[in-house]
């Protein structure tokens, strides 16, 4: 079964980069049409999303958080890692990893982990 | 980047009444070479994840009671809930893939009149 598990620090200090994994069993990310993408969500609020990188390396940012993010793939490891530089406290949220499949929504996600910003 | 409305922001439904939820996007998420709607709808409950309801604006996701329905085109959709039950208590979103960055709408708390 397709299963997500998100892991780094619970922890971060203001101006650090925070580095994000997601580890995933299940599906293959060299599979034509296959993305992974990051997703959080800070407490009491809305989801936002983050970035995607597909099967082909192709990658996508939000554009208020790019110049910040960096997406990446390891194939053989199953898993995609996300940095995010110069962390502030409005970026204290829950981080999910999530799969979808072609043009698709979000079908499987992580149980996400909580990360909070603070001197 | 497309912005997606929700409306409301919280809704108290009776149990076993009709829950409606609306989202509207700033452009079509209408793709015309397939004439598909980009657009999902996702239930959170708390301490969870999010959980795809529904996708291409009105097919349900496998597993996904037949209370929960999907309409709209365009740049206006719908969630409809037919009868209210207690475990669908939770929050609502609505996100486009039409194009990147995908967005989601702010969420709808859905309570117990």
């Amino acid at each position: 079964q397709v299963t997500l598990r998100e892991s780094g620090p619970a922890l971060v200090k203001p101006t650090q980069t925070l580095t994000l994994t997601c580890t995933f069993s299940g599906f293959s990310l060299s599979t034509s049409a296959m993305c992974v993408s990051w997703i959080r969500q800070p407490p009491g609020k809305a989801l936002e999303w983050l970035a995607r990188i597909d099967w082909d390396d192709d990658k996508y940012y939000s554009t208020s958080l790019k110049t910040r993010l960096t997406i990446s793939k390891d194939t053989s490891k199953n898993q995609v890692v996300l940095t995010m530089t110069n962390m502030d406290p409005v970026d204290t949220a829950t981080y999910y990893c999530a799969r979808s499949y072609g043009p698709s929504p979000n079908d499987y996600w992580g149980q996400g982990t909580l990360v909070t910003v603070s001197s | 980047d497309i912005v997606m409305t929700q409306s409301p922001d919280s809704l108290a439904v009776s149990l076993g009444e009709r829950a409606t939820i609306n989202c509207k996007s700033s452009q079509s998420v209408l793709y015309s070479s397939n004439n598909k709607n980009y657009l999902a709808w996702y239930q959170q409950k708390p301490g969870q994840p999010p959980q795809l309801l529904i996708y291409w604006a009105s097919t349900r996701e496998s597993g996904v009671p037949d209370r929960f329905s999907g309409s709209g085109s365009g740049t206006d959709f719908t969630l409809t809930i037919s009868s209210l039950q207690a475990e669908d208590v939770a929050l609502y979103y609505c996100q486009q893939y039409y194009s990147t960055p995908y967005t989601f709408g702010q969420g709808t708390k859905l309570e117990i009149k």
